[in-house]
């Protein structure tokens, strides 16, 4: 069965540093991959999303990740992050015929501090 | 407007009572989907279906059941709600194959 491990719950980094929040995947197949992000009281939304071709993955408000096979992860990145970025994410993989159904990671809460 | 919006935004009540969550998008996509979220849980798959005629189980659906009323509408009912069905729950849409999920802003549901 497919699975989702963020192993960070929480992480705490100072605005204008580099971000890396880590995603491991398990799946039998090809794995369609997204990063979503929840800020407090709103529903999720996509970040970027890894279905096959490149690697490394470019997404919205500066953030990227790189597809890596041979570890299976997925682990997102920003170079320098924004207080706007406090937020929980969640990585999650595609399944199903289709891909129709995602598993998601348990996520992990970013703070920013100034 | 939101292109998928869940009603009502917050709910409080008591055990053993009826709750309908409703759900509606404006996409044009088949594919509708609910979840439940706890903290340090994530998102859970309670059900989804991928046209009005086609409603499935997903990881967590004892509890729970589903209307398909049509292709813009789903909604979720607790028959009889139970204290730990207290979470946030979100409607979410696909379109196309491998196309992401999009989530409304989620219903609070508190039982007490």
């Amino acid at each position: 069965a497919q699975s989702v491990t963020q192993p960070d719950i929480h992480i705490t980094v100072s605005e204008g540093a580099s971000l890396e929040l880590r995603c491991n995947y398990s799946y039998g197949a090809t794995p369609y991959l997204f990063w979503y992000v929840q800020s407090p009281g709103q529903g999720l939304q996509l970040l970027l999303k890894y279905f096959s071709g490149d690697t490394l993955v470019q997404g919205i408000k500066g953030f990227e990740a790189e597809f890596k096979r041979s570890q299976s992860s997925f682990n997102l990145r920003k170079p320098s992050v924004h207080w706007s970025d406090a937020a929980e994410y969640f990585c999650a993989v595609g399944h199903g015929a289709g891909s129709y159904q995602l598993t998601f990671g348990k996520g992990t809460k970013l703070s920013v501090i100034p | 407007d939101a292109d998928v919006t869940q009603t009502p935004r917050n709910r409080i009540t008591k055990t053993g009572k009826r709750i309908m969550l409703e759900c509606s998008q404006t996409k044009g996509h088949d594919r509708m989907y609910w979840y439940r979220q706890d903290p340090g849980l994530g998102l859970r798959l309670i059900y989804y279906s991928f046209d009005v005629k086609d409603i499935n189980k997903g990881e967590i659906s004892d509890g729970y059941s589903v209307s398909r009323q049509a292709q813009a509408k789903f909604s979720l009912s607790l028959e009889s709600a139970i204290p730990n069905q207290t979470a946030l729950y979100f409607c979410a849409t696909s379109g196309r194959q491998n196309q992401p999920q999009h989530f409304g802003d989620g219903t609070r549901l508190s039982i007490l």
